[in-house]
């Protein structure tokens, strides 16, 4: 099994940077993953990580530590239309999504 | 190509009722999930299909049926609804599996509530 751990919430300022960690413990190891989710909308995929280091996508950035069962992602030049709800999921035969956190971007 | 599309997107049953949460995929995707998400909470997997004729079951599947007849259509049955069973539920597919970069794409997701 898996056990996927990351903040509830977290909130932060329009043009600013958050962080948010996940810290995971399985049997099994594929990859990490991280899901954006809009209120009332479906997930929609943002990062693969597989290898430790730090994956660079625009603004967002992810980053792995398979040694310590860690990942971040990174947004940078925060835009309202982050507000959102960020999974972490990781997969071994199948893909296991954690609570999510739910960011609130403020003018 | 309209990617994952589920129906229907909302749907009040009474308890003991039966239903069925059709899905269909038209990216020639092998792999097909069904999730339910409750308030709050992550993903939980139900069932998924790594091709036509195969299914197996997820973290919760206990008050569900899947089948996989083609590779394009992975329904879900609800036998005997509960109010538990009250959640939004995302059917999604990938072309790849566990081995790879299996990126997973989302339905728009069918809210039901059981009373």
């Amino acid at each position: 099994g898996q056990n996927i751990d990351q903040p509830t919430e977290m909130t932060a300022t329009e043009g600013a940077i958050v962080q948010i960690n996940c810290t995971y413990q399985t049997s099994g190891f594929n990859g990490l993953f991280w899901y954006q989710q809009h209120a009332g909308e479906a997930p929609t995929f943002l990062s693969y990580n597989v290898l430790d280091g730090l994956e660079e996508k625009g603004r967002f950035s992810s980053f792995l530590s398979r040694s310590k069962g860690y990942s971040y992602l990174l947004l940078k030049e925060l835009q309202m239309k982050d507000s959102a709800s960020y999974l972490c999921a990781c997969q071994d035969y199948k893909l296991s999504f954690g609570a999510g956190t739910t960011v609130t971007v403020r003018a | 190509n309209a990617g994952v599309t589920q129906t229907p997107k909302f749907r009040i049953l009474k308890i003991g009722q039966s239903m069925t949460l059709q899905c269909t995929q038209d990216m020639n995707h092998n792999y097909m999930y069904w999730y339910r998400q409750d308030p709050g909470m992550g993903l939980k997997l139900i069932y998924y299909s790594v091709g036509a004729g195969i299914t197996d079951k997820g973290e919760v599947p206990n008050g569900y049926n899947v089948s996989r007849s083609t590779t394009e259509d992975f329904p879900l049955r609800l036998e005997l609804a509960a109010p538990s069973q009250t959640s939004v539920y995302f059917c999604a597919s990938s072309l790849q599996g566990a081995s790879v970069q299996g990126e997973l794409f989302f339905g728009e997701g069918s809210r039901l509530t059981v009373l």
